[in-house]
């Protein structure tokens, strides 16, 4: 399978723990996306990596979380001292810019964490 | 604020009748709308888009509609199938933007057999 793959699928943890989620993109993809999406809403962003350059980041992602591309391939996201109200789906993205109007994301399966 | 507005949370429609979702957006910079679908325990599918020099693109059975004076668009599903029950996500950006997607809230569809 050549989709976007996410990993853990599901992560419980407790409250002040420190969690890490990665995620594959489709290989060729030059654009990554992260999303989050809680319960009763859409996806909201909140950064993406052109390659390995991370371009924008959102006002949701607080100094609690990081996000890393290293080698424009795989991405990380961590959330450090996590809260009750990080619990959420992260939905990972990933495209390919090609300068036309038409870029399309491609979503994993995303990531459910529940914090305790 | 939500910029962009999907009103009706659920819909359920007669399997072979016409399934019609709404959005609605503010931001007068969206130039690119998207449909997304989206079934329990995945990540949403790409269904369909529209750019704004555009007012109709059909892809097979479903067909999106801009309105941009109203700042609406919609999403027409005919003949509805009971595979099409899912989540339909409304997203919209401005192509100049990074392709940051804005999405509505999403509407259950159901449909029925």
């Amino acid at each position: 399978d050549t989709g976007v793959s996410q990993n853990p699928r599901h992560k419980i943890t407790k409250r002040g723990q420190n969690v890490t989620f990665r995620c594959d993109p489709i290989s060729e993809h030059n654009r990554l996306y992260w999303y989050r999406q809680t319960l009763g809403q859409g996806p909201e962003f909140l950064t993406y990596f052109q390659n390995e350059a991370q371009l924008e980041k959102s006002r949701l992602l607080s100094d609690r979380f990081s996000a890393e591309r290293p080698k424009g391939s795989f991405s990380t996201l961590e959330i450090q001292r996590t809260e009750q109200g990080d619990s959420a789906m992260y939905l990972c993205a990933s495209s390919y810019l090609d300068g036309g109007p038409n870029e399309k994301l491609f979503f994993g399966s995303g990531t459910q964490l529940s914090v305790l | 604020d939500q910029q962009v507005k999907q009103n009706s949370p659920s819909l359920s429609v007669q399997e072979g009748r016409i399934s019609i979702l709404n959005c609605d957006y503010t931001n007068s910079m969206f130039d690119y709308f998207l449909w997304y679908k989206k079934y329990p325990a995945e990540g949403p599918t790409f269904l369909i888009s529209i750019s704004s020099i555009k007012d109709k693109n059909e892809d097979g059975r479903f067909t999106v509609f801009l309105n941009k004076s109203a700042k609406h668009l919609s999403l027409h599903i005919v003949p509805s199938q009971p595979g099409d029950s899912a989540v339909y996500f409304c997203a919209a950006t401005s192509t100049g933007g990074g392709n940051k997607l804005t999405f509505g809230t999403g509407t259950q569809l159901k449909v029925e057999l």
